[in-house]
């Protein structure tokens, strides 16, 4: 059972426009949402959080948007740059259980 | 300040024997996860530690094991290896503690291949 999804496999990007990540989930306990991108050979990097009472955060070029009624979030990159190019994992959790459900991941491509 | 770090970094071994890997928490963080990515798929929960106890498990059987310790760098332990076990196994620290959630950071990784 797949708590959280990430129904896009890979996406690719002009640099400079925007791209977008989308994750949905399945359970209405989530009420802590990450972001983490990963390059090849290193561990998961963290990019951006949102709680639930939020439905709105942002930080740079990174802005992650909440519908808690769809279960669905979103990642904002904008605008792209090649080295955005990677693995993006989307997370969550019920508070107080410190414990991480990922997605599959999407693989972005930012084109120079 | 001195990330997550984990040793080996990467690692063969045979169906049935032992595998121990190690992990050292970003200083201040008192909290230590463990999770295992198989190619292809997003990092799945093992367990977790705080302050040298298990504060959470996953789905994974008992062969999986763990320790903290006092300077809260901690150990995954897998018994009798199987083919399946043949993944990447990250670690994670956080500051923990209380209530609320906090951003786990992630150590390189250890690939683990079993034959």
């Amino acid at each position: 059972d797949q708590q959280v999804k990430q129904n896009s496999p890979s996406l690719s990007v002009q640099e400079g426009r925007i791209s977008i990540l989308n994750c949905d989930y399945t359970n209405s306990m989530f009420d802590y949402f990450l972001w983490y991108k990963k390059y090849p050979a290193e561990g998961p990097t963290f990019l951006i959080s949102i709680s639930s009472i939020k439905d709105k955060n942002e930080d740079g070029r990174f802005t992650v948007f909440l519908n808690k009624s769809a279960k669905h979030l979103s990642l904002h990159i904008v605008p792209s740059q090649p080295g955005d190019s990677a693995v993006y994992f989307c997370a969550a959790s019920e508070q107080g259980t410190y414990k991480y459900i990922f997605g599959t991941g999407t693989r972005l491509k930012v084109l120079a | 300040e001195t990330g997550v770090t984990q040793s080996p970094t990467h690692l063969i071994k045979t169906r049935g024997q032992q595998v121990t890997l190690r992990c050292s928490s970003q200083s201040g963080h008192n909290t230590v996860s463990w999770y295992q990515q198989a190619l292809g798929q997003g990092p799945q929960f093992i367990f977790q530690y705080y302050r040298e106890e298990e504060n959470g498990r996953g789905n994974f059987p008992p062969r999986f094991s763990g320790l903290q310790f006092p300077n809260y760098s901690s150990e995954l332990n897998v018994n009798a290896l199987e083919l399946d076990d043949s993944a990447l196994y990250l670690c994670a620290s956080s500051p923990g503690g209380g209530d609320g959630t906090y951003e786990q950071y992630f150590g390189p990784g250890t690939r683990l291949t079993v034959t």
